[in-house]
């Protein structure tokens, strides 16, 4: 299994661009859920999913867009890019118990 | 809703001594609060979790202990070596699964040998 896996490893973005973060797992998790990391900081909640077809908000869902059509993937949308989105943004996915995190992606925006 | 305290910020110790970090959480619905370590430039991994129904978990040199009376849990890492230098952050939810983890802001372990 290649477990959770996302791309892009890193991003720079201009601000009012948009962009995806893609990110897709194999283990046949039903949860999965997206969060930011600031440097120095905690990992906050974006959004996050309980099955094909259910999103639902986080801590800071603003300026963020996601979609749920199948068990494997869980794209992030960005609208339009802001410098405050600057941050390392992670996937995790969740059987019973724990959840499992993706490699990250890098986003600058500037 | 939740919101979830870590201390300290910055621990450093010896090797071969042993390390505690402290969490308290604020919602008396959670039960289940694991454990992450991230080294740098590294995704967090799961080390090890607790539900309350338990008071205390160990795993080899680590251990979490929870008092759901006081709101709070916290880490001991026993013998620490210079690998268990990272950033360990505690988290707490009220499931195990399908409800997103409050985590605590984290706190950098150096182990010097």
């Amino acid at each position: 299994n290649a477990g959770v896996t996302q791309t892009p490893k890193f991003r720079i973005l201009k601000i009012g661009q948009s962009m995806t973060l893609q990110c897709t797992q194999d283990m046949n998790h039903n949860y999965m859920y997206w969060y930011r990391q600031d440097p120095g900081m905690g990992l906050k909640l974006i959004y996050y999913s309980v099955g094909a077809g259910i999103t639902d908000k986080g801590e800071v869902p603003n300026g963020y867009n996601v979609s749920r059509s199948t068990t494997e993937d869980f794209p992030l949308r960005l609208e339009l890019a802001a410098p405050s989105q600057t941050s390392v943004y992670f996937c995790a996915s969740s059987p019973a118990r724990g959840q499992y995190f993706g490699p990250g992606t890098r986003l600058t925006v500037t | 809703g939740e919101n979830v305290e870590q201390h300290p910020s910055t621990l450093s110790v010896q090797e071969g001594d042993s390390a505690v970090i402290k969490c308290t959480y604020s919602d008396s619905a959670s039960n289940y609060f694991p454990w992450y370590k991230q080294e740098l430039g590294k995704r967090p991994q799961l080390i090890i979790d607790i539900r309350s129904n338990v008071g205390e978990k160990k795993d080899q040199r680590i251990a979490v202990t929870l008092n759901k009376t006081a709101k709070h849990f916290s880490l001991h890492i026993t013998e620490t070596q210079p690998e268990d230098s990272a950033v360990y952050f505690c988290a707490a939810s009220p499931n195990q699964a399908g409800t997103a983890l409050i985590f605590g802001k984290g706190t950098t372990l150096s182990v010097s040998s």
